[in-house]
C-alpha cells in the first residue's frame, strides 16, 4: 500500500517569512495529491491540490510543487500571517476511496 | 454549497449508552466516509459508502455501525463503546464520478466523542 513521510513535524516562522511542509510518498500510481490545513476544534480544510499531470499549481500565497520521479511534493506558504498557525496534512490518493495521509506538520506563525 | 454537516459537535456517553452521530450534505456527492481521529494525529479511515452501499469497512469493530439512509445521508451507531473510542469523528464526501483520478475529499467539522 502507499506510505506518505511528511516533515517536518513542528515548525516555527516569523511573521512575514516563508514556510514549507515537504511530503513523500511511496506508490508511482498516485496520481493526486491534496493538502489539508486544521484549525483547533475544526475538521481538515482543503486548502490546494495538485493532480500528477501537473508540476506546480498556485493560489494566492499557498503554492504546491510536485517531482512524480522523485515522489515527493511540497507546500509553500509565502509572507505568512499569524491566521496560517495551523495544522497541516498531505495526503495521496488514486482512482478509488483511499486517501492516503501525512504524520501532519504543527505551523506556528510568530506575530 | 459546499459544506458537509455535522451533529452534534460534542457528545459524552457513557459505556452502556447508544448514541448516532449524523451527518449531511448536498453538493450532490455520492461517495460518504466516517473518520476517526485522536488527537495530534492524521484521520483514519472507518467506512466508506459509495452510491449508497459499504464498499470500505476498515475492520472496525461491531460497536461502530454505519448507515447511508440515502445519498445526502450518514449516520454512524455507536453502542457499548470503551474510553479510548474517545476521539474526534469526522464525516467527508466526494463526488465518487471520476474513476481515474482521485478525487476532491470535503470534510465536516467533526463530533467531538467523549466515552466515560
Amino acid at each position: 500500500g502507499e506510505n506518505v513521510e511528511q516533515h517536518p513535524s513542528t515548525l516555527s516562522v516569523q511573521e512575514g517569512d516563508s514556510a514549507v511542509i515537504k511530503c513523500t510518498y511511496s506508490d508511482s500510481a498516485s496520481n493526486y495529491f491534496p493538502w489539508y490545513k486544521q484549525e483547533l476544534g475544526k475538521g481538515p480544510q482543503l486548502i490546494i491540490d495538485i493532480r500528477s499531470n501537473v508540476g506546480e499549481k498556485k493560489d494566492q500565497r499557498i503554492a504546491v510543487t510536485l517531482n512524480k520521479t522523485a515522489k515527493h511534493f511540497s507546500l509553500h506558504i509565502t509572507e505568512t500571517q499569524p491566521e496560517d498557525s495551523a495544522v497541516y496534512f498531505c495526503a495521496a490518493s488514486r482512482s478509488g476511496n483511499q486517501f492516503y495521509f501525512g504524520t501532519g506538520t504543527s505551523l506556528t506563525v510568530i506575530p | 454549497d459546499t459544506e458537509v454537516t455535522q451533529t452534534p459537535k460534542h457528545l459524552v456517553m457513557g459505556m452502556t449508552n447508544k448514541k448516532s452521530l449524523k451527518c449531511e450534505q448536498h453538493m450532490g456527492h455520492r461517495a460518504m466516509y466516517w473518520y476517526k481521529q485522536k488527537a495530534k494525529k492524521p484521520p483514519e479511515l472507518m467506512f466508506v459508502y459509495s452510491y449508497e452501499k459499504l464498499s470500505i469497512n476498515e475492520s472496525v469493530p461491531s460497536r461502530f455501525s454505519p448507515e447511508c439512509p440515502n445519498s445526502s445521508l450518514l449516520n454512524l451507531h455507536l453502542h457499548a463503546l470503551q474510553p479510548e473510542d474517545s476521539a474526534l469523528y469526522l464525516c467527508a464526501s466526494s463526488q465518487e464520478t471520476n474513476r481515474d483520478w482521485g478525487e476532491k475529499l470535503f470534510f465536516g467539522s467533526g463530533t467531538q466523542l467523549s466515552v466515560l
